[in-house]
């Protein structure tokens, strides 16, 4: 069984400053992770993806996420906001034993200021 | 390279009536999902296919069909639509190689009165 926990519903940010969207995850076998990410009225898009090589891995748009297996935790950081990456943001998991589908997360909803 | 497509992007529709959601894609995918997007949800899996003519339950597949006679194409119909279907709903596809990154359609907002 595969499960993932987004903590922050919202998260607020002015522009500029560091972006961190946090996920927690739970799975039988070694995971696939990922971030997706939703602009209004729009699809998914694929932001990033662990599936067993670095546990450090970058995006696109400036974005990155470390695959922490100790914490079960994948966070999503930015080092700089900026105003065109508010949208909301899913952490989804994966089991990487054979064929798995997607489990998403609820969403974050990051809201960025001028 | 029109990738995935979804049709119509916008249905209204009545309590009881049949409606069928399209989606096509070009590139040849194996896979292909249907979900649907709630406030408070994320996205829950309604069926999936792996092939032609493949097709298997996701989360929440009560109220829905699906069928896949091309590889191309994988329409989803709500049989009698009720007002609890009223949601968005997108489709996704994946390779076979990469079976666990899944590429999105546009989606469809569906109302149902």
């Amino acid at each position: 069984a595969q499960s993932v926990t987004q903590l922050d519903s919202h998260v607020s940010v002015s522009e500029g400053t560091p972006v961190l969207l946090r996920c927690n995850y739970s799975s039988s076998y070694s995971p696939s992770l990922f971030w997706y990410v939703q602009h209004p009225n729009k699809g998914l898009q694929l932001l990033l993806k662990y599936t067993s090589a670095a546990t450090l891995v970058k995006g696109i748009n400036g974005f990155e996420a470390e695959f922490k297996k100790s914490e079960t935790s994948f966070h999503l950081t930015k080092p700089s906001a900026h105003m065109s990456d508010a949208a909301e943001y899913f952490c989804v998991v994966s089991d990487r034993s054979g064929y798995s589908t997607l489990t998403f997360g609820k969403g974050t909803m990051l809201l960025v200021s001028p | 390279d029109a990738g995935i497509t979804q049709s119509p992007r916008y249905k209204i529709t009545e309590t009881g009536r049949q409606v069928t959601l399209m989606c096509h894609q070009t590139w040849s995918h194996s896979y292909m999902f249907w979900y649907r997007q709630d406030l408070g949800h994320g996205l829950r899996l309604i069926y999936y296919s792996a092939a032609a003519d493949i097709t298997d339950k996701g989360e929440v597949p009560d109220g829905y069909v699906v069928s896949r006679s091309k590889t191309e194409n994988f329409p989803l119909t709500l049989e009698s639509a009720t007002r609890s279907q009223t949601s968005v709903y997108f489709c996704a596809t994946s390779s076979a190689s990469s079976y666990n990154e899944q590429f999105f359609g546009p989606g469809t907002r569906l109302t149902v009165l």
